[in-house]
């Protein structure tokens, strides 16, 4: 069982529409993590991150977390063609050094 | 960003060819990572290092080495490049830990190998 689980897409949705990307985990240790977007040909850049149950909004973006079900969560909200890159999934237990990565969700936002 | 600095940008080289690759930060943070990026496999770590002289394996370490002599530089050497080591790699630092929570990795600009 891989470390951390993403739908690979790809996933289409309209401008202005709201694009829900989702990824699950297999260590319950798990207590940090990260949602990181990467256009094409470039390095990845960090969104956000999130440590505790619930959702955190950051402009157009919420993080949502449940640890009970190991799911974390990104909504995207109006978006815009500018959106559109993969998305990585990233999870760290707790203070340990290594980060795992999903494999990415590709979002194509339709003008 | 972090002030992340890879060098060089592209790279080809021929099978059997010792390669260097360089990671510069400005940032002064303890950890840094090497990750090499393959379609269908996502980001897999090669080594990582957490002070001056101390590193330890990733997940795919076989083939590469590491060295880090200077806290603002970690290198990543193929002794001996293969294709199967064809790829994007990506330097990676993380910030100070706060408690049980971790820093997020922050990336630089990478490099693109290819093994001919």
């Amino acid at each position: 069982q891989k470390e951390v689980e993403q739908n690979s897409g790809p996933l289409s949705v309209p401008e202005g529409a709201i694009a829900s990307l989702n990824c699950t985990y297999s260590d319950r240790g798990s207590q940090s993590f990260f949602w990181y977007r990467q256009y094409s040909g470039k390095s990845p850049e960090l969104i956000m991150f999130i440590y505790s149950n619930g959702d955190k909004e950051d402009g157009r973006f919420t993080a949502q977390l449940n640890k009970a079900s190991q799911y974390v969560s990104l909504l995207i909200r109006d978006s815009q063609p500018s959106d559109s890159a993969t998305y990585l999934c990233a999870v760290n237990r707790g203070t340990g050094n290594q980060f795992y990565f999903g494999t990415g969700t590709s979002l194509t936002v339709i003008p | 960003d972090a002030g992340i600095t890879q060098s060089p940008r592209h790279k080809v080289t021929e099978t059997g060819t010792p390669v260097t690759l360089r990671c510069h930060q400005t940032e002064n943070h303890r950890y840094m990572y090497w990750y090499r990026q393959d379609p269908g496999h996502g980001l897999r770590l090669i080594h990582y290092s957490y002070g001056v002289k101390d590193t330890d394996k990733g997940e795919v370490s076989d083939g590469y080495s590491v060295s880090r002599s200077k806290t603002e530089d970690f290198l990543l050497t193929l002794e001996s490049a293969t294709s199967s080591q064809t790829s994007v790699y990506f330097c990676a630092t993380k910030g100070p830990t706060g408690g049980r929570y971790n820093s997020p990795l922050h990336f630089g600009n990478g490099t693109r190998l290819t093994v001919t």
